[in-house]
């Protein structure tokens, strides 16, 4: 049972254009978003978060949105950057207890020059 | 800080071996965590602990065990291996946020090949 899933296992993206990645949760009991980027041979890294009372969060070329009717978030990356090339995972998570993630399965952004 | 450290980086096991994956953090956060990430997969939770001497279950416990017997350390011990065992492992840690931010800090992960 994937409580959180991100369908897109990959994703290619022209320098300079929007990003758009996806994800989409089960659990109605996650009240608590994030997503973490990853490269290669090293561990995920903390990107962007957003809670339940908010259906938007941004952070200089990054934006989470919150569509909790749908339960489903998206990340939008604004202009892309080559440095950007990395799989991206989604996380979910209830805000009693603790702090315990849920990840999708990731998607591999490829930033073409 | 050197955040969240683990050893080793890679290790090759034989079937029914066993070993420890240390862990490590100097951000005195109360919260750690142990995940393993399979294959085009995302991250499943096998142990995480809230403080020293507090331990519990995560998604997939089975063949795995846990102490924290200290802030900073959070040993992971594999007690007979299986082939079903290999994957990448990663150790996290958070700290009790008022904010509630819910970030983790992963360390750079152990690669476990049993065969």
């Amino acid at each position: 049972d994937q409580q959180v899933k991100q369908n897109s296992p990959s994703l290619s993206v022209q320098e300079g254009r929007i990003s758009i990645l996806n994800c989409d949760y089960t659990n109605s009991m996650f009240d608590y978003f994030l997503w973490y980027k990853k490269y290669p041979a090293e561990g995920p890294t903390f990107l962007i978060s957003i809670s339940s009372i908010k259906d938007k969060n941004e952070d200089g070329r990054f934006t989470v949105f919150l569509n909790k009717s749908a339960k489903h978030l998206s990340l939008h990356i604004v202009p892309s950057q080559p440095g950007d090339s990395a799989v991206y995972f989604c996380a979910a998570s209830e805000s009693q207890g603790a702090q315990k993630l849920v990840f999708g399965q990731g998607t591999r952004l490829t930033i073409n020059p | 800080n050197a955040g969240v450290t683990q050893t080793p980086k890679f290790r090759i096991l034989k079937i029914g071996q066993s070993m420890t994956l240390q862990c490590a953090q100097d951000m005195n956060h109360n919260y750690m965590y142990w995940y393993r990430q399979d294959p085009g997969m995302g991250l499943k939770l096998i142990y995480y602990s809230v403080g020293a001497g507090i331990t519990d279950k995560g998604e997939v416990p089975n063949g795995y065990n846990v102490s924290r017997s200290t802030t900073e350390d959070f040993p992971l011990r594999l007690e007979l291996a299986a082939p079903s065992q290999t994957s990448v492992y990663f150790c996290a840690s958070s700290p009790i946020d008022e904010d509630i931010s819910y970030e983790q800090y992963f360390g750079p992960g152990t690669r476990l090949t049993v065969t």
